[in-house]
């Protein structure tokens, strides 16, 4: 499977700051998706990352509050701008090949908290 | 939500035991997948069972799926310590491919 590196593994954030987080892979892939865990709940899909175009924002998620970038078929970036405490989350970016009954493969994730 | 439920959100077993886990979701699915999430970290992928099968075995683990019920079981044979962690059911929808994941069950293996 897919390595996937994420980067910054943590980080601790001023409110009113943004930051953007970094997924790379070691190998071309089809689908790149970016999700928010928030403390001790589950996943929430925030978008799918688009080859060369603009991202498909899920219900309450909106592009000015997290700009997604993927300039090709290895590398996305996730922004969290204009930051508060609620968006203290760990965000993970995951990856799928576009095959029919494919698993997604998730890197470690960014554990960001907001001061 | 479109979330999934797991339950129970907590379970402690001793070393040895086996660890069932279940899941239910609200939609017509492609598949339903289950990861382990060790301390926050990434997910790690265990088993895919496709939305025609109806049981699927890995190594230790035995998954079964049913869609008339649009329900799923994880059953974890003989633990060990080193399953500890939190599992997640995830669905992908059928039409899409992305995830929709279920709460998480909390796996506490006591040695």
């Amino acid at each position: 499977s897919a390595v996937i590196s994420q980067k910054p593994s943590r980080d601790i954030c001023q409110r009113g700051t943004s930051l953007t987080i970094q997924c790379q892979v070691d190998s071309q892939v089809t689908m790149m998706f970016w999700y928010r865990q928030q403390p001790g709940q589950s996943l929430t899909l925030i978008a799918t990352a688009n080859q060369g175009s603009e991202a498909t924002y899920e219900s309450g998620f909106v592009i000015d509050k997290f700009p997604i970038s993927r300039p090709n078929l290895t590398f996305s970036t996730l922004t969290v701008s204009n930051m508060s405490p609620e968006d203290s989350s760990i965000y993970l970016c995951s990856v799928g090949t576009g095959g029919v009954d494919q698993p997604q493969h998730f890197g470690d994730g960014t554990r960001l908290s907001i001061l | 939500s479109q979330q999934g439920e797991e339950d129970p959100q907590a379970l402690s077993i001793q070393e040895g035991e086996n660890a069932t886990m279940n899941c239910s979701y609200k939609t017509s699915i492609n598949n339903l997948q289950w990861y382990r999430q060790n301390s926050g970290r990434g997910l790690v992928h265990l088993i895919l069972i496709r939305s025609n099968e109806r049981e699927k075995h890995s190594g230790r683990l035995r998954v079964t799926l049913d869609t008339s019920k649009k329900s799923s079981s994880l059953l974890i044979t003989a633990s060990r310590a080193a399953d500890t962690a939190s599992y997640f059911c995830a669905t992908e929808q059928q039409g899409a491919q992305k995830l929709v994941f279920g709460q998480g069950t909390r796996l506490t293996i006591n040695p």
